[in-house]
């Protein structure tokens, strides 16, 4: 069965203390593997796209990573700003077609000033 | 702004009660998804359709559920006779699959409360 799990559950940081944040998934077909960056009571926003191993993304203060197992979720030199909860997926769907994402619990991100 | 949009934002029933919500996608987009979200979880998976075809349905999705996307434009999700374990965040996403690059695009989501 097609699963995400992502560490930590929860991350304190002080402003300017970069980090990283983690999801190792198993699935039977990677059909991409997706970063999104959730505030309260709102839905998730979009952040990147990886597809293979060794692809790296870079946006602002984020770059996220891939391998054959895990995705990182580097934070360089946080600000309050970036305190979310940031989730991760993997396209599941059956056939080849990309169809649901399976998502992770998600890592909620403290930035302190 | 030309992004995804749900309507109500906000939905309080009583129990037994029916309830219905509205998606309107991105328009040039061609699947649109539904999920559910509870507090300290990520967004499961329901539904979706591409153009009006629904095209999967996950387990979660059980007989008081129903989807429809007529014309392949907005979507509406029904649950009849709401228990209070429906009580969640149901978010709407949407993508351009085919030409696009198939990300998915969410909505701000309809914060349901089931009394």
């Amino acid at each position: 069965e097609d699963q995400v799990t992502q560490s930590p559950e929860a991350l304190r940081l002080q402003e300017g203390e970069s980090s990283s944040l983690n999801c190792s998934y198993t699935v039977s077909g990677l059909r991409g593997l997706f970063w999104y960056r959730q505030d309260p009571g709102k839905g998730p926003e979009f952040l990147f796209t990886l597809y293979s191993a060794g692809e790296e993304k870079e946006k602002e203060r984020l770059k996220a990573t891939l391998t054959k197992k895990e995705s990182f979720l580097h934070i360089t030199a946080p600000k309050p700003e970036d305190s979310a909860t940031y989730l991760c997926a993997v396209g599941g769907g059956y056939g080849g077609s990309q169809g649901n994402l399976i998502f992770g619990k998600g890592t909620k991100l403290s930035v302190k000033p | 702004d030309t992004g995804v949009s749900q309507n109500p934002r906000h939905k309080i029933t009583k129990r037994g009660q029916n309830v219905t919500f509205r998606c309107d996608p991105i328009s040039e987009h061609n699947r649109l998804y539904w999920y559910r979200q509870t507090l300290g979880q990520g967004p499961e998976f329901l539904t979706y359709f591409q153009n009006e075809a629904q095209l999967e349905k996950s387990r979660l999705l059980s007989d008081r559920f129903s989807a429809e996307r007529p014309k392949g434009s907005f979507s509406t999700l029904e649950i009849q006779r709401t228990e209070q374990g429906d009580s969640a965040m149901y978010l709407c996403a949407s993508s351009l699959v085919g030409t696009g690059t198939g990300e998915q695009f969410f909505g701000p989501g309809t914060r349901l409360t089931v009394l």
